[in-house]
This record gives structure tokens, C-alpha cells and sequence, in this order.
């Protein structure tokens, strides 16, 4: 069990350009979380999926957002033509079940200059 | 919709000192469950402590204990013999069980220091 991953670590580029953010779960987690945690704030959900489905997601996550989960073990997290806004670390979360605690990543930190 | 208030945005303890931080939330929902996340500077988040609503004894994990009011919406978290490595945000969170995400809500955190 190495624990969550995320990739990169920290990400930085100019409005206006797409970025791209990695998360592989631990092993056999089926449940894979995506959270947006903004300075001073605590995390909000963004995404979820459920093996390959990704069957939930927020308000929050504009159409220039799109998530995958191709083959149900690691996931991306595309942001297109980013805005000032979208500067936030991104949070990558998995479970190995409904109820089972969810195990966080170290997160990409985003910075849009 | 749930929300989750934690009203002390910084609290500090000297080490080996209690420190109890507070946590509210509000919900219609009789079944869910309450989580205490750790955040350290620059580290990942890992998971404290968990409470199931259905459950009245208040859970404990070594140093860390919470007081469960299910009536009054409280879900505090008391650590005891504060140690230097207890320094972190602290985040309390909400999960509804049931049909969806069972995605966790959180509060806006509080930021412990442990002093010398």
C-alpha cells in the first residue's frame, strides 16, 4: 500500500492555457475522489468515480473541466483555458468502499499567473 | 444541504496541555457519519478520527477523543497530552450515506499550534 498519488506536485502556467493533473488511487480502491481546496478554506468535492464511471459530479466543476477514469485505476483532472480562479490545490481521494475513510493525496497545488 | 461550521479559526496548547476544537453542522438526515482530518503544513491529509451517527459511545483513537451531541449537531475533538507533531489544520467533515458520492463535506478548518 504506497498510498495516494498525485502528479505534479505543484503546476504553474498563464491563463488561458489547458493543464492536465494525474491521481493514482491505492490498489483496489474502486471509490476515486477529486476535491478543490482554496486558501482558507477546506476541501470541496468536485468529481467522483466509481470504477471507470464517474457518477457524481458538483456544481463546481464548470464545463472547462473534464475528468477520467479510463480503466478504472488512475485518474486525470483536465482544466481547460485556465482562469485566475482555478488557482487552488487539487485533491485526489480513494476508498475501498461506500463508508470506508477516504485516503487523500498530497494534492497538486495550481498557480495561474 | 449539509454544511459544517467550525468556529475557531486558530487555536494554540502547550505541549502535554488538552485542547478541545470545536465543530457544528447542520443536516435533516438521522444516519451519517463525522470525521476529524489532519492536515500538516505542506503534507497530505490523513484521517483522525470517525463517527458513526447510529453510534452513542463518542470513538477514541489514542490521544483523540471526540464528544458526540447528536441532538445539539456538536462534534468536537479533544486531544489530550498535546505533542509538537499535533501542529496542523484540523478539519471536521460530514458523510451522508446512502444513494450517491458519499462525498465528505468539510468545514473551513482550524489551525492548531502546538507551543513549546
Amino acid at each position: 500500500d504506497t498510498g495516494v498519488s498525485q502528479d505534479p506536485r505543484h503546476k504553474i502556467t498563464k491563463r488561458g492555457q489547458n493543464v492536465t493533473f494525474r491521481c493514482d488511487p491505492i490498489s483496489e480502491h474502486n471509490r476515486l475522489y477529486w476535491y478543490r481546496q482554496t486558501l482558507g478554506q477546506g476541501p470541496e468535492f468536485l468529481t467522483y468515480f466509481q470504477n471507470e464511471a464517474q457518477l457524481e459530479k458538483s456544481r463546481l466543476l464548470s464545463d472547462r473541466f473534464s475528468a477520467e477514469r479510463p480503466k478504472g485505476s488512475f485518474s486525470t483532472l483536465e482544466i481547460q483555458r485556465t482562469e485566475q480562479g482555478d488557482s487552488a490545490m487539487y485533491l485526489c481521494a480513494s476508498s475501498a468502499g461506500s463508508t470506508q475513510p477516504q485516503h487523500f493525496g498530497d494534492g497538486t497545488r495550481l498557480s495561474i499567473l | 444541504a449539509q454544511t459544517v461550521t467550525q468556529s475557531q479559526p486558530e487555536m494554540s496548547v502547550q505541549e502535554a496541555e488538552t485542547v478541545t476544537l470545536s465543530c457544528t453542522y447542520d443536516t435533516s438526515e438521522n444516519n451519517y457519519y463525522l470525521f476529524w482530518y489532519k492536515q500538516p503544513p505542506s503534507r497530505q491529509m490523513i484521517l483522525v478520527i470517525r463517527q458513526e451517527a447510529y453510534k452513542q459511545q463518542n470513538a477514541t483513537e489514542n490521544r483523540f477523543s471526540v464528544n458526540f451531541q447528536k441532538a445539539a449537531k456538536s462534534f468536537s475533538l479533544k486531544i489530550s497530552d498535546s505533542q509538537l507533531g499535533d501542529t496542523a489544520m484540523y478539519f471536521c467533515a460530514f458523510m451522508k450515506p446512502g444513494a450517491g458520492s458519499y462525498q465528505l463535506t468539510f468545514g473551513k478548518g482550524t489551525k492548531l499550534s502546538v507551543i513549546p
